[in-house]
């Protein structure tokens, strides 16, 4: 069965600084990898995905992603973050003949002067 | 730019109620997810309908839970009676992909639910 883990439930950073979120997914196969957002008492917004070819993913809102095989890792990445990024990120996977995804618990991203 | 319809957004109710969600995906998906979101944690999928066809309903709780499509477009997510476990976000998705390929889900806003 497939999963994701994101190790942090937390993090802060200050306003400018650059940003990593955690992701490892657990699949067999070739996953389909995706990242979310999530502000307060809304949906879920996509911010980018990977299906394959280059495992450098660029997504909206200048965040990006890199898929690592060897790691089975999907990291986001942001190089400077503003106060407008303060929500909860997720992590997802997904696969080909599978459309269900399935969601890590996500990371609440909190924002700092 | 189209978006997911639910209602309604905030639902208050007592346990042994019954209580429905309503979602209206983008015009042209055929792919309908129903995922319930507990505060904290990721949104978990609860049915997946391809058309008006169930495709996934393994996480469903049947005995209280039913969903329906009936004409392959908006849908209908049903619970009775509410428990108070039941407390939580029910987002509707909507994808243009069909079977075979991982697509890209659009969200709804959600309904929230809370059983007291």
């Amino acid at each position: 069965a497939q999963s994701v883990t994101q190790p942090d439930i937390h993090i802060t950073v200050s306003e400018g600084a650059s940003l990593e979120l955690r992701c490892n997914y657990s699949y067999g196969a070739t996953p389909y990898l995706f990242w979310y957002v999530q502000s307060p008492g809304q949906g879920l917004q996509l911010l980018l995905k990977y299906f394959s070819g280059d495992t450098l993913v660029q997504g909206i809102k200048g965040f990006e992603a890199e898929f690592k095989r060897s790691q089975s890792s999907f990291n986001l990445r942001k190089p400077s973050v503003h106060w407008s990024d303060a929500a909860e990120y997720f992590c997802a996977v997904g696969s080909f003949g599978n459309e269900k995804l399935t969601f890590g618990t996500g990371t609440r991203l909190t924002i700092i002067p | 730019e189209a978006e997911v319809a639910q209602s309604p957004r905030y639902k208050i109710t007592e346990k042994s109620q019954a209580v429905a969600f309503w979602c209206d995906p983008i015009s042209g998906h055929a792919t309908l997810y129903w995922y319930r979101q507990i505060l904290g944690q990721g949104p978990e999928l609860l049915v997946q309908f391809q058309d008006e066809s169930v495709v996934d309903d393994s996480q469903l709780p049947k005995d209280r839970f039913s969903a329906e499509r009936l004409k392959g477009v908006d849908s209908t997510l049903k619970i009775q009676p509410a428990e108070l476990g039941d407390s939580a976000m029910y987002l509707c998705a909507s994808s243009l992909a069909r079977t075979g390929r991982a697509g890209e889900l659009f969200f709804g806003e959600g309904s929230r639910l809370t059983v007291l």
